[in-house]
């Protein structure tokens, strides 16, 4: 059984430092062909893919918000930490860790696994 | 980047009744295209992907067709569950993979 959960601060001040947790179950990210990414959902508005990382530490970012995330992987632990810097309230939203999808052996990069979701509030 | 855009924004429909959503991609993505369903306060759920595979445990009521840059996404027989935000998303030319805007399916 796949499971995804996020876990992180519910506040944090403006120019601050986010740092969030994706622990997984199910599935380890040493497969050849396993990714897991980061999507986000400000309130009431649509999703946007921040970051993956895949089974050999390859990182892809967002093209918008390149320079303030970081991605990595624990895979002793299942984690994946994504980290964002110098954060503004237009950061505010549920931010979402998810599985990429893998058929036949074959990575597909939609999502067939997603956490619950950790909502962050940026605000003083 | 490859522009998701959906229609409509919001689409008002009876219990019992087909719902009809579209998804139309700014360059062509092949048949890489997902579709999810979200209700509030819950995570995004797979329900389409290769453009007309249902994911696993996905009612037979729901059913996915286009490639290249037309998709729609079908939903024969409203249930009361049904109701809710739909996305699609493309995965043919990664990364970023792109979202629509969603819609928003509401009871009539």
């Amino acid at each position: 059984q796949v499971t995804l959960r996020e876990s992180g601060p519910a506040l944090v001040k403006p120019t601050q430092t986010l740092t969030l947790t994706c622990t997984f179950s199910g599935f380890s990210l040493s497969t050849s062909g396993m990714c897991v990414s980061w999507v986000r959902q400000p309130p009431g508005k649509a999703l946007e893919w921040l970051a993956l990382i895949d089974w050999d530490d390859d990182k892809y970012y967002s093209t918008s918000l390149k320079t303030r995330l970081t991605i990595s992987k624990d895979t002793s632990k299942n984690q994946v930490v994504l980290t964002m810097t110098n954060m503004d309230p237009v950061d505010t939203a549920t931010y979402y860790c998810a599985r990429i999808a893998m058929v036949r052996g074959v990575t597909e990069y939609y999502f067939d696994y997603w956490g619950q979701g950790t909502l962050v509030t940026v605000s003083s | 980047e490859i522009v998701m855009t959906q229609s409509p924004a919001t689409l008002s429909v009876s219990p019992g009744e087909r719902a009809t959503l579209s998804c139309r991609a700014s360059q062509s993505v092949s048949s890489n295209l997902a579709w999810y369903q979200q209700k509030p306060g819950q995570a995004p759920r797979l329900l389409i992907y290769g453009a007309s595979t249902r994911a696993t445990g996905i009612p037979a009521r729901f059913s996915g067709s286009g490639s290249g840059t037309e998709f729609t996404l079908t939903i024969s027989s409203l249930q009361s569950e049904d109701f809710a935000v739909y996305y699609c998303q493309q995965y043919n030319n990664w990364p970023p993979c792109t979202f629509g805007q969603g819609t928003k399916l509401e009871i009539k």
